[in-house]
């Protein structure tokens, strides 16, 4: 139990385009979806806090206009990157947290490596 | 704030040798510890956790002790397989929805 899958695992875009990662909890409720970044041998970087049927809560330095969230089911959260330039380049990482179990258990997808070009 | 310092790496061990990578952190109050692991091409797993101070964490073969008057969570593995192969990310949280990753550790096991 307790997966989430993300898609599609990997997208190359050109720059200007949009693109839209889809995160899902497949067997579990999440209320909660979070969205992370991970650069090359670096740690993952909170994003945003995503809530079901609520504006998603973002983190210092990351420009909402520029990374849409939306988290319209409990089993469904999008990261849409807009007008994708190369420097947005890198593995996007969610995570998501079963409602029946603790705070802090969060439960993480495969990944979404996006290449600008 | 909160803040998770790990140990660089890559650590580079052969098969059956016994592991440490380090963790410490700085927070306030009584936070969660966690140890992720990344295999190549996989998303993060939670290895082992622990929620309050002199908790021992354990699955797989890995441990990691709560010590609170030091400030760490440092993973151990008394042999290692080359299938240990991964980067590790050790992680804090308090009761609320944000985890504060250290940089990630990474593993290679050779024969």
């Amino acid at each position: 139990g307790a997966v989430v899958s993300q898609h599609p695992s990997w997208v190359i875009c050109k720059s200007g385009t949009s693109v839209k990662i889809e995160c899902r909890s497949l067997d579990f409720q999440a209320t909660t979806m979070f969205w992370y970044r991970q650069f090359p041998k670096q740690s993952l970087m909170l994003m945003a806090t995503s809530n079901e049927g609520s504006k998603a809560t973002y983190e210092q330095g990351v420009e909402k206009d520029k990374f849409l969230i939306n988290h319209a089911s409990l089993t469904l959260s999008t990261l849409t990157v807009t007008s994708a330039h190369p420097e947005d380049s890198s593995f996007y990482i969610c995570s998501a947290r079963d409602r029946m179990r603790g705070h802090n258990e969060q439960f993480f997808g495969p990944g979404t490596r996006l290449t600008v070009l | 704030g909160d803040s998770v310092t790990q140990m660089e790496g890559p650590v580079t061990l052969s098969e059956e040798a016994f592991l440490t990578i380090n963790c410490t952190y700085t927070a306030t109050g009584y936070p969660s510890l966690f140890w992720y692991v990344q295999y190549p091409g996989e998303g993060l797993q939670l290895l082992l956790k622990a929620t309050k101070a002199d908790d021992k964490g354990s699955n797989k073969g890995f441990e990691a002790t709560y010590r609170k008057e030091t400030t760490s969570f440092h993973l151990e593995k008394g042999s290692v397989q080359v299938s240990d192969s991964a980067v590790y990310f050790c992680a804090l949280s308090h009761n609320t929805d944000k985890l504060i990753f250290g940089t990630g550790t990474r593993l290679q096991v050779f024969p």
